[in-house]
């Protein structure tokens, strides 16, 4: 069974760091594209960008690049999403999710999903 | 990036049908069957329904269809059930629209 296992809920103040995990399971991780979808309280679902673990290859979207970095550990089947700097306007739920076909560094769908990570930031 | 409109909400009664729309120059005839749907119950993580415009991934009901003509895709939804109320998110890809704005379906 595909699993993508995320921390519940993790709570920082502006201008700190944070990592957050998406631990997979079940499936061979260098395989495929891992993506990372943003909402906010109350709004739809953002794409930040995707990563193919067998080789960092990443791609992020517009919105997203230079405010957050993505990666892999290959060696424990884990990827990362990561701030370095975290604003008021980061407080969101953050999903994981497995691309189900993806070529070319696009992803067309995602097939299997994480339950979110709850990032609040304070200021 | 273009983008994929969707209606803000949809209703329907136990044992209608519904569909739901999702317009955007990334969705045309041709070899582009990429279009996905995903359901999102409140507090939970989105869930795929249909991916390459009308496939479902094991374990969807088939009371759930998706098909596509020029720059709309639609899901329609047969046999409407409580349980199906919950937001739905069309998507293409990640380099055009990867996301519509949501609608939100209210089971009557």
């Amino acid at each position: 069974e595909v699993q993508l296992v995320q921390p519940g809920a993790e709570v920082r103040k502006s201008g700190e760091s944070l990592k957050i995990s998406c631990k997979t399971s079940g499936y061979t991780f260098t395989n495929y594209w891992i993506g990372w979808v943003r909402q906010m309280p109350g709004k739809g679902l953002e794409w930040m960008g995707i990563i193919y673990p067998g080789d960092s290859d990443s791609r992020y979207s517009p919105s997203f690049r230079g405010q957050v970095i993505i990666s892999a550990d290959k060696s424990i089947s884990t990827a990362y999403l990561q701030w370095t700097s975290l604003k008021a306007s980061d407080t969101a739920m953050y999903y994981c999710a497995r691309g189900g076909y993806c070529t070319n560094g696009v992803c067309y769908h995602f097939d299997n999903w994480g339950q979110g990570t709850l990032v609040t930031v304070s200021s | 990036q273009s983008a994929l409109t969707q209606p803000a909400s949809v209703s329907g009664s136990p044992g209608q049908s519904i569909t739901i729309s999702c317009t955007g120059t990334s969705i045309h005839d041709g070899p582009y069957n990429y279009v996905s749907w995903y359901q999102q119950h409140p507090g939970k993580a989105p869930k795929l329904i249909i991916y390459d415009v009308s496939h479902r991934p094991p374990g969807i009901s088939n009371r759930f269809s998706g098909s596509k003509s020029g720059n709309t895709a639609s899901l329609t939804i047969s046999g409407l059930q409580a349980e199906d109320e919950a937001d739905y998110y069309c998507s293409s890809s990640t380099n055009t629209s990867p996301f519509g704005g949501g609608t939100k379906l209210t089971v009557l």
